[in-house]
């Protein structure tokens, strides 16, 4: 079955830069799309169709991809960005099938 | 304003049944292809079930295929889901989410945690 696979773990001054990788062979042809969950809370759509923000979502807040690889891309970094981050995909196959990552916590030192 | 509550979560046997709820507003309900995604206790995301704006095509994970069955009602602008036979693996919260464009979700509800006691 298709995977997306993404750090377990990411740590991060605050007001430094975190990035965030999402591998997964279907990327070249189809979107990826980021959630932000924090402890006790559903989780938000922080970025979607690769590159593109939610409205009410800050500029700090950016997407790419390249090849098999999303990106996530948290610029200057605040404290209250602390929380998982899950990447999601579909399969391509044509049958709905959403494949989420295992998530990443970014932890704000 | 999106709104989504979901309903209908607890205790039960393994084995037993649970009917969940999604009551949607602050949307044109008809419109939105919905899902069901679970959040098992300290553990990630997986994507249930999906459902389309006129409920006619479903589609289920592997891990549920046969056991849960999601429908809706678009005249109470809601969604439910069904789940039978169930199993301490099913343990988890369980989301309702909008899903606009047959790919990914941009809305969730808060979650109800079904708990299967062995």
């Amino acid at each position: 079955s298709y995977e997306v696979t993404q750090p377990p773990s990411v740590s991060v001054s605050p007001g430094q830069t975190a990035k965030i990788f999402c591998s997964g062979d279907a990327f070249p042809n189809q979107y990826g799309y980021w959630y932000q969950q924090k402890p006790g809370q559903a989780p938000i759509l922080v970025i979607y169709k690769d590159n593109k923000r939610p409205s009410g979502i800050p500029e700090r807040f950016s997407g790419s991809s390249s090849g098999t690889t999303l990106t996530l891309t948290i610029s200057g970094v605040q404290a209250e960005d602390e929380a998982d981050y899950y990447c999601q995909s579909t399969d391509g196959s044509g049958s709905y099938r959403a494949v989420f990552g295992g998530g990443t916590k970014l932890t704000v030192l | 304003q999106v709104h989504l509550v979901e309903s209908g979560g607890g205790l039960v046997k393994s084995g037993g049944s649970l009917r969940l709820s999604c009551a949607a507003s602050g949307f044109t309900f008809s419109t939105y292809d919905m899902s069901w995604i679970r959040q098992a206790p300290g553990k990630g995301l997986e994507w249930v079930s999906y459902i389309n704006s006129r409920g006619n095509i479903q589609h289920y994970a592997d891990s549920v295929k046969g056991r849960f069955t999601t429908s809706r009602d678009n005249a109470r602008n809601s969604m439910d889901l069904q789940m039978n036979s169930l199993t301490a693996e099913d343990t988890a919260v369980y989301y309702c989410a909008r899903d606009p464009s047959y790919d990914y979700v941009d809305h969730w509800g808060q979650g109800t945690l079904v708990t299967v006691s062995s």
